[in-house]
C-alpha cells in the first residue's frame, strides 16, 4: 500500500485559513487522495478526494501538486468544530490486490484556539 | 436516516463469551468493511466484503468471523472474548472504487471484562 506522511499535530486560530500537508511520493497513477476527519469519539467522516486536479467542496478545498506526490488540505476559515485528527490516505481504484481500501496512517491532529 | 448504523453502541462482556455487532447500510453501496480502532487510536481494516463475497481479509483472529447475509448488512461475530479485543470497532461502506469515498458509522465501543 502507498504510503502517505503527515505531521502529527498543527495548531491554527479560529478564522484563520488552514493548511495541512501530506506527502504521498510512492502515489501510482491510479491512485486517488482521500482525506478524512475524525472528530473525538466518532467514526471517521469522509472530507474531500482528488485525482489530479483540485477540488474543492463545501467543507474544504484540496490542492495537488503537478507531480501528485504531495496535497495540501485546506480549510479556508478554521471553527473551533474543525479541531479533529485528520488522515490523509491513498486509496486504489477496485481490482487491483489492495480491492480499494483505506489504510489510515496516524494523522494530522489539529488544535483551533479561539 | 442513519446512512451506516451499527449496533449496538456500547459491548460490555466478559473473557470468554461470544458477542455480535450489526452493521447496516442504507446508501446502495455494493463494499462493506470492518475496522479495529485500538487504545492507540489507529484504524485498521480488519475484513471487507464487495456484494456478499469476502476479499479483504487481513490477519485477524479466527476468533472473529464476518458474515454478509446481503449487501446492505455486515455483521461481525466474535468468539471466545479476550481482554485485548477491547476495542473500538467500526462499520463502513463505499462503492468499490477508489473514486468514491467511505461512510463510517459512529462505532461500538466493546470492552471485555
Amino acid at each position: 500500500d502507498a504510503k502517505t506522511t503527515q505531521p502529527n499535530s498543527m495548531e491554527s486560530n479560529e478564522e484563520e485559513p488552514v493548511h495541512l500537508p501530506c506527502n504521498h511520493s510512492t502515489i501510482s497513477g491510479t491512485d486517488y487522495i482521500h482525506w478524512y476527519l475524525q472528530l473525538p469519539s466518532q467514526g471517521p467522516e469522509y472530507v474531500i478526494h482528488g485525482l489530479t486536479s483540485n477540488v474543492n467542496n463545501r467543507m474544504a478545498s484540496l490542492a495537488i501538486a503537478e507531480d501528485r506526490k504531495s496535497s495540501t488540505l485546506i480549510l479556508h476559515r478554521a471553527t473551533l468544530r474543525d479541531a479533529a485528527v485528520y488522515y490523509c490516505i491513498l486509496r486504489a481504484r477496485a481490482g487491483g490486490t489492495s480491492y480499494g481500501k483505506l489504510t489510515f496512517g496516524q494523522g494530522t491532529i489539529l488544535t483551533v484556539h479561539p | 436516516d442513519t446512512a451506516v448504523s451499527q449496533t449496538p453502541k456500547y459491548l460490555v462482556t466478559q473473557m470468554g463469551n461470544d458477542k455480535s455487532i450489526k452493521c447496516e447500510q442504507n446508501l446502495g453501496h455494493d463494499t462493506m468493511y470492518w475496522y479495529k480502532q485500538d487504545s492507540k487510536k489507529f484504524l485498521k481494516i480488519m475484513f471487507s466484503y464487495n456484494n456478499k463475497e469476502l476479499i479483504i481479509n487481513e490477519t485477524v483472529p479466527n476468533r472473529f468471523s464476518p458474515k454478509s447475509p446481503d449487501k446492505a448488512h455486515l455483521n461481525l461475530h466474535i468468539n471466545s472474548l479476550e481482554l485485548g479485543d477491547s476495542a473500538v470497532y467500526f462499520c463502513a461502506s463505499s462503492l468499490g472504487t477508489g473514486a468514491y469515498g467511505y461512510t463510517f458509522g459512529s462505532g461500538t465501543r466493546l470492552t471485555v471484562v
